[in-house]
């Protein structure tokens, strides 16, 4: 069975630009989360979505920041435009009903110059 | 607000030298503590869902162990495979969704 599915892998773009990062969660789970990891931070949550509807967006760091769910097996994060601070790798993650475990996604490691 | 804090930061370990990691904690109410494991330039990889205090989880070479403070991933006899950040987070009983990470400790097992 497919895991948590990223694209791309790697993302180098310039200040200003806009940046779309996609996700296909497992197939199955009905909670999806976007996640930024960071040396200074850490993992930190951007938005949760529980079918298909966002639940929690305050992680979002700033309006620059959205995130859609038009379905249940994909997703996407936007970065409009994009600043060098923005440059993380971002993770997409899945989640069960029957449980509360979360399942990651390979990442996009995003590089803004 | 949520805490996790886990230790020590870094381990240097010969291959079959075994020892613990530590991940402190403070939640209104715990729900679960989780362990994953994360290997560089990959997601963090689901390992363990503690729930009680006493409650003990294992996984070949590795045992995860659970009191109201804190919790302990016992890593037995590691192998050079074993190297990787272990993650610890916490998801608090009032909701059924957030994960509080802590920084992680990077293990770095020696052949």
């Amino acid at each position: 069975d497919a895991g948590v599915i990223q694209s791309p892998r790697h993302e180098v773009t310039e200040m200003g630009q806009e940046v779309t990062l996609r996700c296909k969660p497992i197939s199955g789970h009905n909670s999806l989360f976007w996640y930024r990891q960071t040396m200074m931070r850490g993992l930190e949550l951007l938005i949760y979505f529980n079918n298909n509807v966002p639940i929690d967006d305050s992680g979002m760091p700033e309006d620059r920041f959205s995130a859609k769910m038009p379905n249940a097996s994909f997703s996407t994060l936007k970065i409009q435009p994009s600043e060098p601070r923005d440059s993380a790798v971002y993770f997409c993650a899945s989640s069960p009903l029957t449980t509360y475990e979360q399942y990651f996604g390979p990442g996009t490691r995003l590089t803004v110059t | 607000e949520d805490q996790v804090t886990q230790s020590p930061e870094a381990l240097r370990l010969q291959e079959g030298e075994s020892s613990s990691l530590n991940c402190s904690y403070t939640v209104s109410g715990l729900r679960g503590l989780f362990w994953y494991r994360q290997d560089p330039g990959k997601g963090p990889e689901f390992l363990f869902t503690l729930y009680s205090a006493g409650e003990e989880k294992e996984k070949e070479r590795l045992k995860a162990t659970l009191t109201k403070k804190e919790s302990f991933l016992h890593i037995t006899a590691p192998k050079p495979e074993d190297s990787a950040t272990y993650l610890c987070a916490v998801q608090a009983a009032q909701n059924d969704y957030k994960l509080s990470f802590g920084a992680g400790t990077t293990v770095t097992v020696r052949a």
